[in-house]
């Protein structure tokens, strides 16, 4: 079982839809992230948590950390959201590195 | 700031040859990461460097890999002899202790033919 499960794999929806994709892991954690990469591009790093809610603009991220589950929405979609989102975690104590999740394919149709 | 800094952006050569990816970690942060991106497998860490000493490296396939930081503006990750199974995106990032979040390079679309 991968650390960091992802659902779903791949999504599509249409513009003006609101999106979830969410996260859940199996270990403990300092903090968890939400990555953006679009087709060809580098990876964005739209937020870092580890409890509650963050907002940034349309995106808005949150976690749970007794159910060590993570969810990210995005309101109001737009084809330009068109991306792999990526949730990762880096793991309690002293460990840096990050245990990334296999990614959510979105498609954002106008 | 021009964040972190990866050359070459596509990188093409026949297996066997030797290759080398650079990287300019943004000013002031003490750790850099090495990751792999391919289809089958994602991002995998290969190495991370902390205040210039490498800390883990056990995500390092084989001695063909080697990795350096020879100061904390540059880090380089080495392949030799590389083989076409190394055809990845090559992801180098940098932070500052865990609480500020990671910035990562544009990457290097390596391809071995």
């Amino acid at each position: 079982k991968n650390e960091v499960e992802q659902s779903p794999q791949n999504l599509t929806a249409q513009e003006g839809e609101f999106i979830t994709i969410n996260c859940s892991y199996s270990v403990g954690i300092s903090a968890l992230h939400w990555l953006q990469q679009h087709p060809g591009g580098g990876i964005v790093s739209l937020f870092m948590l580890s409890s509650g809610k963050k907002k940034h603009g349309r995106l808005i991220a949150t976690i749970n950390i007794q159910e060590k589950h993570s969810s990210l929405h995005i309101t109001a979609s737009h084809p330009r959201d068109s991306a792999v989102y990526i949730c990762a975690v880096s793991a309690s104590g002293s460990a840096r590195q990050l245990t990334f999740g296999s990614g959510t394919q979105l498609t954002v149709l106008p | 700031d021009a964040g972190v800094i990866q050359s070459p952006r596509h990188e093409v050569t026949e297996m066997g040859q030797e290759v080398t990816l650079r990287c300019k970690p943004i000013s002031g942060h003490n750790s850099l990461f090495w990751y792999r991106q391919t289809m089958m497998r994602g991002l995998e860490l290969l190495i991370y460097f902390n205040n210039n000493v490498p800390i883990d490296d056990s995500g390092m396939p084989e001695d063909r890999f080697s990795a350096k930081m020879p100061n904390a503006s540059f880090s380089t990750l080495k392949i030799q002899p590389s083989e076409p199974r190394d055809s990845a995106v090559y992801f180098c990032a940098s932070s500052y202790d865990r609480v500020y979040g990671y910035t990562f390079g544009s990457g290097t679309r390596l391809t071995v033919v």
